[in-house]
């Protein structure tokens, strides 16, 4: 079975960083996802780390160590439209299937 | 990145209505399309995979004769929620994963949702 786990909610403040974890247990993995979603709206694409190690993209940076079954998504210079869900995201093997964690609830404050 | 829409954004029917709700890829050709819901501050749970020409796949717990998924072309799919119940309310998504145009093999696409309210 799959098993992924994020925390439920963050709060930071405008300028600062937060680290969103994700960790999982999978079988067949193949993958791994952030995607942010705003309230009432569909995901939008982050990032995808596939090999270990660092990948970053202006303000969004997103880490995997596959042995550890663990990832997180880093938010720099948080901004008020980054308030929002914040969804790690598994990929299998079978089917280019995804399985979604709970999503990470950001609230960035003045 | 590539495009998805999906439509209607928002549909309101009486129950035992049937719904279809159509998903689409504006700007790349989409091999499998995948239909998922979403309750509220909840995730995304995967109902179906669909790919172009063939039979959907369904998760398990998942009624194939209730939602009924057509993936008639590279760029539509449908999903028609039949004889809808109130217990049918939530946001759908659809998703799409192909390789030409602007998209990512390996990246899903969102579409931007339909929430339905059955009455």
């Amino acid at each position: 079975g799959q098993n992924i786990d994020q925390p439920t909610e963050m709060t930071a403040t405008e300028g600062a960083i937060v680290q969103i974890n994700c960790t999982y247990q999978t079988s067949g993995f193949n993958g791994l996802f952030w995607y942010q979603q705003h309230a009432g709206e569909a995901p939008t694409f982050l990032s995808y780390n596939v090999l270990d190690g660092l990948e970053e993209k202006g303000r969004f940076s997103s880490f995997l160590s596959r042995s550890k079954g663990y990832s997180y998504l880093l938010l720099k210079e948080l901004q008020m439209k980054d308030s929002a869900s914040y969804l790690c995201a598994v990929r299998h093997t079978a089917g280019n299937k995804l399985t979604f964690g709970g999503g990470t609830r950001v609230l960035v404050k003045p | 990145g590539a495009v998805v829409s999906q439509h209607p954004s928002r549909v309101i029917c009486k129950s035992g209505t049937s719904v279809k709700i159509e998903c689409r890829s504006l700007d790349f050709q989409a091999t499998t399309m995948f239909w998922y819901r979403q309750f509220p501050k909840k995730s995304l749970m995967l109902m179906a995979t669909s790919n172009e020409g063939s039979k959907a796949t369904y998760e398990q717990g998942v009624e194939k004769d209730k939602f009924l998924i057509n993936h008639a072309s590279l760029t539509l799919s449908t999903l028609t929620v039949t004889s809808a119940h109130p217990e049918d309310s939530s946001f759908y998504i659809c998703s799409a994963q192909g390789t030409s145009g602007r998209a990512r093999g390996e990246t899903q696409y969102f579409g931007p949702g339909t929430r339905l309210l059955v009455l």
